[in-house]
């Protein structure tokens, strides 16, 4: 979507490699997202942040790490990549409380 | 915990009907209640939002009506066309953060 781009969009990986997802916008949002989306389990929250290096857990943390050293970038890194963690990550990005998200277009992941 | 509920079951129904779709919660006492489209392959895009204090809502075709005792949101789309087709998701937020809890999803396919 506009303003929000992710990259890669796709990529296979091995199990046990490091892996960095990119989230780049262009909105200048405070608040930007990291969702996880897999059959069965619908979107669930991996990490956010509220600001420049402010960070938090979200409900499927385990795993994986991220970093917001700029506004417009916020970066997700599997420190160890698992099969479980094949799946399709978005992220999005809100002004805030009361806002809607804006996603972007997604990365598939496959750890192989 | 928290639980959304959306109808698993797809949702068929003829072109030019209303479509309602249904989003029920427990254990949660959101600020606002969000409605998202999602097509295949594409991350989701807000529809609406309405907040607690809200009744009901309303974006041209769409209308959502907020029930806070019943814990429940419906999702209105009047004179639907086939390219309403999609899976719509409900998304409940509390707090101060901005995160949003998804449900999973119904998807609706409106035949000509």
């Amino acid at each position: 979507d506009a303003g929000i781009t992710q990259s890669p969009r796709h990529k296979v990986t091995e199990t046990g490699t490091p892996v960095t997802l990119r989230c780049h916008q262009t909105e200048n949002h405070r608040y930007m997202y990291w969702y996880r989306q897999d059959p069965g389990h619908g979107l669930r929250l991996i990490h956010y942040s509220y600001g420049v290096k402010d960070t938090d857990k979200g409900e499927v943390s385990d795993g994986y790490s991220v970093s917001r050293s700029k506004t417009e970038d916020f970066l997700l890194t599997l420190e160890s990549a698992t099969s479980s963690q094949t799946s399709v990550y978005f992220c999005a990005i809100s002004e805030g409380q009361g806002y809607g998200y804006t996603f972007g277009s997604g990365t598939r992941l496959t750890v192989v | 915990s928290q639980k959304i509920e959306q109808n698993s079951e797809a949702l068929n129904i003829q072109e030019g009907k209303t479509a309602t779709l249904t989003c029920n919660y427990t254990n949660y006492s959101p600020a606002y209640l969000q409605w998202y489209r999602q097509d295949p392959g594409r991350g989701p895009v807000f529809l609406l939002l309405i907040r607690e204090n809200e009744k009901e809502k309303r974006k041209e075709r769409l209308k959502v009506t907020f029930d806070t005792t019943l814990k429940q949101s419906l999702f209105h789309i009047t004179a639907s066309q086939p390219a309403d087709s999609a899976t719509y998701l409900c998304a409940l937020e509390g707090g101060n953060t901005g995160k949003l809890i998804f449900g999973q999803g119904t998807t609706l396919q409106v035949k000509p």
